[in-house]
């Protein structure tokens, strides 16, 4: 079965530096996705990205994330100065079609800011 | 506005008994639903999918999930659970507008042996 692979599985940094969480996703899927779940609560959406811009966002993914697709086979975030409550694993995701396709994710990065 | 809930944060159940876990949702618009399982320490993994076709779905490892449009309720089931089940288990839905998942809070499913 393909895989979406995200890298590091596991990044501890200090509060105010920029991480950047990196993805490979399904080669022909055109939809990826950020979801993140902070430990204890339910895996949230962040943002959705399509032909190489954002195309929805939730309210958490403010002006300090951002998202690239760089060489066209890595998805990042980018999340500019971190705080503490960004602790959370953080899953991509990506599909073929928008709506009523299976999203493939991977195993996740958590995120620990100290 | 959609949402997602699902009753019960830990559900416990014995080797070999029926495993229910329950999901309704509050949508406007037809939704797409699916239920993920998550084993520790791993990604979210695609039990089974509904998008409008058969209202009752199989996926894999005899699970399988029922919609019903008048209770807005897609209850997953497993006639006998094996000690392998024990994992957090999401029910989530999408819709035509965004594609995004929104899910539940999750069930803790544990099986005693």
């Amino acid at each position: 079965e393909p895989e979406v692979t995200q890298t590091p599985s596991h990044q501890v940094t200090q509060m105010g530096q920029e991480v950047i969480l990196r993805c490979v996703p399904i080669s022909n899927h055109l939809y990826f996705y950020w979801y993140r779940q902070i430990l204890g609560q339910k895996v949230e959406f962040l943002v959705s990205f399509y032909n190489n811009e954002i195309s929805e966002k939730s309210e958490i993914f403010d002006d300090q994330f951002s998202v690239e697709r760089p060489d066209g086979s890595n998805f990042t975030l980018k999340i500019r100065s971190t705080k503490l409550e960004d602790s959370a694993m953080y899953f991509c995701a990506s599909s073929e079609a928008l709506s009523g396709q299976r999203a493939f994710f991977g195993q996740g990065t958590r995120l620990t800011v100290v | 506005a959609q949402s997602v809930t699902q009753l019960g944060s830990h559900v416990s159940v014995s080797e070999g008994a029926l495993v229910l876990l329950r999901c309704n949702y509050s949508s406007s618009v037809p939704p797409y639903l699916f239920w993920y399982v998550q084993y520790p320490n791993q990604g979210l993994q695609l039990l089974l999918k509904y998008t409008s076709a058969a209202t009752l779905v199989k996926g894999i490892n005899g699970f399988e999930a029922e919609f019903k449009k008048s209770e807005t309720s897609f209850h997953l089931t497993k006639p006998s659970a094996h000690m392998s089940d024990a994992a957090e288990y999401f029910c989530a839905v999408s819709f035509n507008q965004g594609g995004k998942l929104i899910f539940g809070q999750g069930t803790e499913l544990s099986v005693k042996p």
